[in-house]
């Protein structure tokens, strides 16, 4: 069963805006990730956060938790043509099911030159 | 290798026939996962292998899915007696010991006519 609800379904920005999506989910975490997969394949993880972590930056790339709420932010700044991909977010409940991922539906990012 | 390969990358069959699907993961990554994803969705767990352990089986949809792995090595994921609705693109992952990331393969798209 899909445990994260993301939104926007689908998000079309002009390159050089930000791009935020939102992830919520439903039983406690260990750790949520962020996964970009380009063409229908090929899954990247991009950002790794732990349930006692607030916040985190890589590159353009800065994730929020908020686990009172269990929801996430990813967002990207200063777009560009080729962050187009879709974006998920996994969940690991950790304990016995950790490194067990549950993925949510996915938000499809457009950005245009 | 470098990264994690799966065979075939593509497969047709008939309806009712069986499909052996096989991933090798990145060496020393005790870790293998394997997911579903369906046209638009995000990805189902399967089945996850660690170690010697026994495997958490938890996702398989129907007796008709199988999965094995030898040592820490290559994996193979089985469908038996396959349905129109096991279509999707079947995705292998592995783990290395003491990590979260998840290094994705470029999955295997299945049809089933």
């Amino acid at each position: 069963s899909q445990q994260g609800e993301e939104d926007p379904q689908a998000l079309s920005i002009q390159e050089g805006e930000n791009a935020t999506m939102n992830c919520s989910y439903k039983t406690s975490i260990n750790n949520l990730q962020w996964y970009r997969q380009n063409s229908g394949r090929g899954l990247v993880h991009l950002i790794l956060i732990r349930s006692n972590e607030r916040e985190k930056h890589s590159g353009r790339l800065r994730v929020t938790l908020d686990t009172s709420k269990k929801s996430s932010s990813l967002l990207i700044t200063a777009s560009r043509a080729a962050d187009t991909a879709s974006y998920f977010c996994a969940t690991d409940g950790g304990g016995t099911s950790y490194g067990k991922l549950t993925f949510g539906q996915g938000t499809i990012l457009t950005v245009h030159p | 290798g470098a990264g994690v390969s799966q065979s075939p990358s593509n497969k047709v069959t008939e309806k009712g026939k069986d499909v052996e699907l096989r991933c090798d993961p990145i060496s020393g990554h005790t870790a293998l996962y394997w997911y579903r994803q369906r046209l638009g969705q995000g990805l189902e767990f399967l089945i996850y292998f660690q170690g010697n352990s026994a495997p958490d089986k938890s996702g398989l949809p129907s007796d008709r899915f199988s999965a094995e792995r030898t040592g820490e090595s290559v994996s193979t994921l089985t469908i038996q007696r396959t349905q129109q609705e096991d279509s999707a693109v079947y995705l292998c992952a592995a783990r290395d010991r003491g990590t979260y990331e998840q290094y994705f393969g470029p999955g295997t798209r299945l049809t089933v006519t």
